[in-house]
């Protein structure tokens, strides 16, 4: 079980607008540290998406954003394309564990 | 162009010992923090090990700590990740990834290298 929770899937149609959560607690992101964003394409490894909340490195689309507020964070994705489908994760720093920890993962379905 | 490059997985026996490595280049690799972080097979992400940039300071998830150290050569710009008394539970694809320097954010990932602890 993740310390940062994230829904297992989420689905939509090409064009359409989709969100996924990331709840934590006031351990985490409730405490003030940053929510960074992962896209992970089949069979690859993880690339960064979204840093310090809601910045996006050169290169990613403004199709995706970030947003964080109290205890979760959340990830929109517009104007869905095929080549979104991948696994997206939320990470961020956890006091009580003193360390890094990641969501549970999202498998983000194009239909 | 930042590379990360691992290396050092394989199939181990429960109770045995792996060494990974992972060379970077492309950047002053001794001014940045660097993790590793592995996934199990069709599993999520799960964060094993940091190192500072002088290696002076590590830090552990409670799953590995006592069993795994992380270590670098910065000479040689080289991340390692000894691994002792391993168990099946710790067969994972490992990563090597770098933190940014303005951020907590892993910015570059190597591609991952199996190990399998399996008899």
């Amino acid at each position: 079980q993740s310390v940062l929770t994230q829904p297992p899937s989420v689905s939509g149609a090409p064009g359409q607008r989709v969100t996924i959560s990331c709840t934590g607690s006031s351990s985490n992101i409730g405490a003030g540290y940053d929510v960074h964003w992962y896209q992970q394409l089949p069979g690859t490894a993880p690339k960064l998406l979204i840093y310090v909340n809601s910045n996006r490195p050169s290169g990613v689309p403004d199709r995706f954003s970030g947003s964080k507020s109290g205890t979760s964070a959340s990830l929109a994705i517009s104007g869905l394309q095929a080549e979104d489908e991948a696994d997206y994760y939320c990470q961020s720093y956890d006091s009580s564990l003193s360390g890094w920890v990641f969501g549970g993962g999202t498998k983000l379905t194009v239909l | 162009e930042v590379q990360l490059v691992e290396s050092g997985g394989g199939l181990v026996q429960p109770g045995g010992s792996l060494r990974l490595s992972c060379a970077a280049s492309g950047f002053t690799f001794r001014s940045h923090w660097m993790h590793w972080v592995r996934q199990a097979p069709g599993r999520g992400l799960v964060w094993v090990s940091r190192i500072n940039s002088d290696g002076s300071s590590t830090t552990y998830a409670a799953s590995v700590k006592g069993r795994f150290t992380i270590s670098r050569d910065n000479a040689k710009n080289t991340l390692y990740l000894q691994m002792n008394s391993l168990r099946a539970e710790d067969t994972a694809v490992y990563y090597c990834a770098r933190e940014s320097s303005t951020s907590s954010a892993l910015d570059y990932w190597g591609q991952g290298t199996l190990g399998t602890v399996s008899s």
